[in-house]
């Protein structure tokens, strides 16, 4: 079966850096996916890592290591508006299954 | 800008009613997803289509849920017959994916569900 494993919720401070951990227990992983959801919102995309390593995309990064079945977000001078929930998800080949992690709250702070 | 509808935004039934929800995805996609999401079980996928075929529905209560895709443009997800516990807010994502990689998924807005 499949288990990911996320903080339920994190604080930081406007401009500072805040790493959003995701552990995984899943056969047949194919990719781990990173989506943002703001209240009241619908899920967005953030990053992808199908390989080991870390991608950067602007303020956010986020990395996966698969001998270590881990993989974080890494958000980078925080706003405000990154106040939000921060969802992993990993998928089978074919995407025929996709299992998201139950979400990390972040709560950026003036 | 393209996106993913989905109608109707709220809904409100009587236990016993049946329920049907649309998506239109964005058009030229070719995959779509159904999820649901509740507090107590975070975001779960009850279906995936490729090409309008039915791939994996495994997340789906057989006895009560259906979902298809009468044509390229259109995806339904009905309930019959709805229950409480149904309740939750139901999203219709839809990407341009092809077997093998990876291709980011666009969320609708979600159908929010109240079953009383």
């Amino acid at each position: 079966g499949q288990s990911l494993e996320q903080p339920s919720e994190v604080t930081a401070v406007e401009g500072a850096i805040v790493q959003i951990n995701c552990t995984y227990q899943t056969s047949g992983f194919y990719g781990l996916s990173w989506y943002q959801q703001h209240d009241g919102g619908a899920p967005t995309f953030l990053s992808y890592n199908a390989l080991d390593g870390l991608e950067e995309t602007g303020r956010f990064s986020s990395f996966l290591s698969r001998s270590d079945s881990y993989g974080y977000l890494l958000l980078q001078e925080l706003q405000m508006k990154d106040s939000a929930s921060y969802f992993c998800a990993v998928h089978g080949y074919n995407f025929n299954k996709f299992y998201f992690g139950s979400g990390t709250k972040l709560n950026v702070k003036p | 800008d393209a996106r993913v509808t989905q109608t109707p935004r709220d809904k409100v039934t009587e236990m016993g009613q049946e329920v049907t929800m649309r998506c239109q995805p964005i058009l030229g996609h070719n995959t779509v997803f159904w999820y649901r999401q509740t507090m107590m079980q975070g975001l779960e996928l009850l279906a995936y289509f490729r090409n309008r075929a039915p791939l994996d529905d495994s997340g789906m209560p057989k006895d009560r849920f259906s979902a298809e895709m009468p044509d390229a443009t259109l995806a339904t997800l009905k309930i019959q017959p709805s229950e409480p516990r149904d309740s939750a807010v139901y999203f219709c994502a839809s990407g341009a994916g092809s077997g093998g990689s990876y291709n980011e998924q666009f969320f609708g807005p979600g159908t929010r569900l109240t079953v009383l």
